[in-house]
């Protein structure tokens, strides 16, 4: 029974580079939320998707956008990137269904902006 | 403005100590409050905690809620080296919405 899963797991950019970091939720759940951990931080809320479609969204700019697949997999883009936004990106899967359930975490993407 | 504070923000003992982690929150309405284990990378599910005063225990770890006072404790007895981790306290508010502390980072000297 496969876990969540992220990819890649390090990035290094520059700053003003868009990425792209993918997330296969784990098998059987149907939502996927995203977060930003911060050296030293708790994770923030960055959206959350389920049925393909954005369904919250935390305090973070457009320049964060994401998107969900038929399949439950999961993209997190960040374009015009800041040096701000090096930090472990973290998606979580979850039941919908079950909101008031723990999520279950990938290993996360350390992005590094330099 | 909804917040979870944590405390303290690191501790250093040694092994075979017991420690106390404490989690108190500023949160109008609440789902549940979660405890997880982050080593150096996925944050770890430990325990979930919905009422006020029954304390959930496994091995050597255990937590209780208090929603009278607005907090939670997570005591690890007789601790170990793999115990050594960021211990992070979130609450579910009432949108599903996870709100997290910015953890204790705990240290275990053999």
């Amino acid at each position: 029974d496969a876990g969540v899963t992220q990819s890649p797991t390090h990035l290094i950019k520059t700053r003003g580079q868009q990425v792209t970091l993918r997330c296969s939720p784990k098998s059987g759940h149907d939502t996927v939320s995203w977060y930003q951990q911060a050296l030293g931080q708790g994770p923030q809320f960055i959206f959350q998707y389920y049925e393909e479609e954005e369904r919250q969204r935390g305090n973070f700019p457009d320049r964060f956008s994401g998107h969900q697949f038929p399949n439950y997999s999961s993209e997190l883009n960040v374009n015009a990137l800041l040096l701000g936004d090096s930090a472990l990106y973290l998606c979580a899967s979850s039941l919908y269904a079950g909101k008031n359930q723990p999520q279950h975490f990938g290993d996360g993407t350390r992005l590094s902006i330099l | 403005e909804d917040k979870v504070v944590q405390s303290p923000l690191s501790l250093v003992v040694h092994e075979g100590d017991t420690v106390t982690l404490n989690c108190s929150y500023e949160v109008t309405n609440f789902r549940s409050l979660l405890w997880y284990k982050q080593e150096k990378k996925a944050p770890t599910f430990l325990f979930m905690l919905t009422s006020s005063g029954i304390e959930k225990k496994s091995g050597r770890l255990s937590s209780i809620l208090d929603k009278k006072e607005l907090f939670s404790i997570l005591n690890i007895t007789a601790t170990q080296t793999g115990d050594s981790a960021v211990y992070l306290c979130a609450l579910i508010d009432s949108n599903y919405q996870l709100i997290w502390g910015a953890g204790t980072k705990l240290i275990i000297k053999p």
